[in-house]
């Protein structure tokens, strides 16, 4: 498996505050994505990246920002988070087709 | 539109009978084809995938999956389940030059009875 780390693993913020969660990889995939993962929903895909400083939206991309400067780290901002936005975010990467997860964080929006 | 069902969202098997778990597409390329497994609170883990040759697949854990290109399936079995299968399971599509980008079926849990 790809060595993909996600920090947090857990957060609790309020609401209107911003939220920066960080995906790191160590197998120098050039792909990398956010999802969100909520019942009912299965993952839906928030926003890629195609390369360093390239991204692109996914389907649920309102409300987030990503910045990919390095090869390594991706990461999603929420501006001001909003309950709405309580979720589990997975990151993935992907080499041939092939996407492989991290751990996932969990936010939690008051 | 390109889209990804698993008509069961839930299903309760005994450990030690067989398992079917199904998928449907709908894709306008040639798809690659992949099941994934989550254990609560991990993420998702690669049981099996399909590119292109023989349309049965074997995967991890005692897991295949077979590939039916007239039917727009890629349907998992099992043929005797174990108490550690119990997960929810997702099955998702893709190509070649999409950029990596998959879709995902909404998932379907699988329980185990005793």
């Amino acid at each position: 498996d790809a060595g993909i780390t996600q920090s947090p693993r857990h957060k609790v913020t309020e609401t209107g505050t911003p939220v920066t969660l960080r995906c790191h990889q160590t197998e120098n995939h050039r792909y990398m994505y956010w999802y969100r993962q909520d019942p009912g929903h299965g993952l839906r895909l928030i926003h890629y990246s195609y390369g360093v400083k390239d991204t692109d939206k996914g389907e649920v991309s309102d409300g987030y920002s990503v910045s990919r400067s390095k090869t390594e780290d991706f990461l999603l901002t929420l501006e001001s988070a909003t309950s709405s936005q309580t979720s589990v975010y997975f990151c993935a990467t992907a080499r041939a087709g092939e996407q492989f997860f991290g751990p996932g964080t969990r936010l939690t929006v008051l | 539109a390109q889209s990804v069902t698993q008509p069961d969202i839930h299903i309760t098997v005994s450990e030690g009978a067989s398992l079917e778990l199904r998928c449907n597409y709908s894709y306008g390329a040639t798809p690659y084809l992949f099941w994934y497994v989550q254990s609560p609170g991990q993420g998702l883990q690669l049981l099996l995938k399909y590119f292109s040759g023989d349309t049965l697949v074997q995967g991890i854990k005692g897991f295949e999956a077979e590939f039916k290109r007239s039917q727009s399936s890629f349907n998992l079995r099992k043929p005797s389940v174990h108490w550690s299968d119990a997960a929810e399971y997702f099955c998702a599509v893709g190509a070649e030059g999409s950029q990596g980008n998959l879709i995902f079926g909404k998932g379907t849990k699988l329980s185990v009875k005793p």
